[in-house]
């Protein structure tokens, strides 16, 4: 199984909602990221989780917080946004955090908040 | 910034036609990789070139890279209405070698 699934595909919230995106993989990957990718950009990183741990934060606004809670899944919780943070966030894997490693992407949660 | 500068922004070509992007970046690099966004989905990897290396094949692709120049194209020979989609290059961040950096893209389109 090569494939990185996430839910939702959609979300739509306002900004006094709190709610979580899902990723999981089952490739054996030990690092998962989270990137954001407004449109006609490029993704930006945002998290690197490597064997279960937050290696990464690019300076990222804590009303996003990641959360692994085992090496198939990663989650992002979602908690007071702003309609600038409206994007597709993507969720990837790789098998160690090396910029040598492919990294295997998911569909995307496509967000709006309100 | 690393961010790598890829252009054409857009390029535009008739099936059966080659399609070059070309990629520059800032700072020395381990290796650079090339991936493909279909429309609103997720990226898909291409291909992976190390910093020792000039040129790369895989299959209807072939990349080249200039450490010289701060570098890189992709061509992809013989296209065809399904390559249409955004392509990527993605480097080592300042020579780091645990984040990817995107960079702006090239946005292909194939038309049959």
């Amino acid at each position: 199984d090569t494939e990185v699934t996430q839910t939702p595909k959609h979300l739509v919230m306002g900004m006094t909602n709190k709610k979580s995106l899902k990723c999981e993989q089952h490739m054996g990957h030990r690092a998962m990221y989270w990137y954001k990718q407004k449109a006609k950009k490029p993704p930006e990183l945002m998290f690197v989780y490597s064997y279960e741990k937050l290696s990464i934060n690019e300076s990222v606004p804590s009303r996003f917080s990641p959360e692994c809670p085992n090496s198939s899944l990663l989650n992002l919780h979602l908690h007071a946004l702003q309609p600038e943070d409206s994007a597709l966030y993507l969720c990837a894997s790789s098998q160690g955090q090396w910029t040598s490693d492919e990294q295997f992407f998911g569909p995307g949660t496509r967000l709006t908040v309100l | 910034s690393q961010q790598g500068e890829e252009d054409p922004q857009a390029l535009s070509i008739q099936e059966g036609e080659n399609a070059t992007m070309n990629c520059s970046y800032k700072t020395s690099i381990n290796n650079l990789q090339w991936y493909r966004q279909n429309s609103g989905r997720g990226l898909v990897h291409l291909i992976l070139i190390r910093s020792n290396e000039r040129e790369k094949h895989s299959g209807r692709l072939r990349v080249t890279l200039d450490t010289s120049k701060k570098s890189s194209s992709l061509l992809i020979t013989a296209s065809r209405a399904a390559d249409t989609a955004s392509y990527f290059c993605a480097t080592d961040a300042s020579g780091a070698t645990n984040k990817l950096i995107f960079g702006t893209g090239t946005l292909l389109a194939v038309q049959p």
